[in-house]
């Protein structure tokens, strides 16, 4: 059982709309990532947060927009999205720092129609 | 740039042993890890190497040789609940350590 937990699993959103992921872990880690994977790809990395901070922003277009607000938890907003974000999108916790494995939640399912 | 390569596809029949293969060319290096993916699931954390020579965990075992840029995942009696895909990935640098580069992903199918 992963102990990275991510809501909703499975969201559909038009173009227009606003909606938010969220993820919560409860390991005492001090970083946490969102990746996105399409279908049949390796994951890619979105965000990196490290003590609450951002500290990696991979170039991810503006309509997605991260948020820690606090050490356990992680949102994605996402707004004004395109049917090509359509994907599955992952969050994922470790220590801080070389060595550490990072450990995923199981995915958020989104489709943009 | 960055390259991790893997194979696509690998069959073997349950019971059997399968070694998985990732050769790597990237940047820098500062550990590789194995992630096993069922379809339409997470990753899961296999193993982790960052010095050069062999881990063991049970029936699974990886292989690191930093000089040569290369790793395996051998898999052994086999089962069929590991038909799944299998990510080879590298923490490509210490200043950027949430950064990890992910393989293609080899998919295994065991068959009975």
């Amino acid at each position: 059982d992963t102990e990275v937990t991510q809501t909703p699993k499975h969201l559909v959103m038009g173009m227009t709309n606003k909606k938010s992921l969220k993820c919560e872990q409860h390991m005492g880690h001090r970083a946490m990532y969102w990746y996105k994977q399409k279908a049949k790809k390796p994951p890619e990395l979105m965000f990196v947060y490290s003590y609450e901070k951002l500290s990696i922003n991979e170039s991810v277009p503006s309509r997605f927009s991260p948020e820690c607000p606090n050490s356990s938890l992680l949102n994605l907003h996402l707004h004004a999205l395109q049917p090509e974000d359509s994907a599955l999108y992952l969050c994922a916790s470790s220590q801080v720092g070389v060595g550490n494995t990072i450990y995923f939640g199981e995915g958020s399912w989104l489709t943009v129609v | 740039g960055q390259n991790i390569d893997q194979p696509t596809e690998m069959t073997a029949t349950e019971g059997a042993i399968v070694q998985i293969n990732c050769t790597y060319q990237t940047s820098g290096f500062n550990g590789l890890f194995w992630y096993q993916q069922h379809a339409g699931e997470a990753p899961t954390f296999l193993s982790y190497n960052v010095l050069d020579g062999l881990e063991e965990k049970g029936r699974f075992s990886s292989f690191l040789s930093r000089s040569k840029g290369y790793s395996y995942l051998l898999l052994k009696e086999l089962q069929m609940k590991d038909s799944a895909s299998y990510l080879c990935a590298v923490r490509v640098s210490t200043d950027s350590w949430g950064k990890f580069q992910f393989g293609a992903g080899t998919q295994v199918v065991v068959t009975p």
